[in-house]
């Protein structure tokens, strides 16, 4: 069946630090690509989205490319700031709207 | 405009009980899926509901159930709670018709702890 798998955390960086978040998917078809971000103690935010093959999603300073040929969508941020400590998922959704996610990676930023 | 909306935002069961969560839909939004997230994991899909019909079903059984009203807001209701029910349930509202559909907006979720 369809799945996602996302590399496990947490993951600790120092602020300007470069950010890789790795994701890779396996689904039949064309799924959407998403990433999802939770803050502590709220909902699901979406963060960026890319719909088809080489499309680059891009929020934030985040970015993530749809990549067909190696079924990922790695997640990225040149700099990170302390206040984008959150959980990451990683998430596909596939014609019949039912989103599949990732378990989350849990990243904390050092001041 | 006001966005997706949940309720109760915090809830203590015993196992054997019943659990009805609400959940009401951003403005303009006539589907609801709902989502089940246990503890350091990523969300699970329950169901969705799309003009008040279910419009498929996750890997949940049939004691999860679930309704949706004439104005697109819905009820998830659990009967014969587990301890494996504990979890935060999200609601999500999304714009869909029948070739396409909008993005899914999730709500701030109901935190379920089953004793």
């Amino acid at each position: 069946g369809d799945s996602v798998t996302q590399m496990e955390g947490p993951v600790t960086l120092s602020e300007e630090a470069f950010l890789t978040i790795n994701c890779t998917y396996t689904a039949t078809g064309y799924p959407s690509l998403f990433w999802y971000v939770q803050y502590p103690g709220e909902g699901l935010q979406l963060l960026l989205k890319a719909t088809k093959a080489d499309d680059k999603g891009s929020n934030k300073g985040f970015e993530a490319t749809y990549r067909k040929e190696t079924t990922s969508f790695h997640l990225e941020k040149g700099s990170v700031q302390v206040s984008d400590s959150a959980v990451y998922f990683c998430a596909l959704r596939k014609r019949d709207d039912k989103i599949i996610f990732g378990k989350g990676t849990r990243l904390h930023i050092l001041p | 405009e006001t966005g997706v909306t949940q309720s109760p935002t915090h809830l203590i069961k015993t196992r054997g009980q019943q659990v009805t969560l609400r959940c009401s839909s951003q403005s303009g939004h006539n589907t609801v899926s709902w989502y089940q997230q246990a503890l350091g994991q990523g969300p699970q899909f329950i169901f969705q509901y799309y003009r008040e019909e279910e419009n498929g079903r996750g890997n949940f059984p049939p004691r999860f159930s679930g309704l949706q009203f004439p104005n697109y807001s819905s009820e998830l209701n659990v009967n014969a709670l587990e301890l494996d029910d504990s979890a935060l349930y999200l609601c999500a509202s999304s714009f869909a018709w029948p070739s396409g559909r909008y993005e899914q907006y999730f709500g701030p979720g109901t935190r379920l702890t089953v004793t």
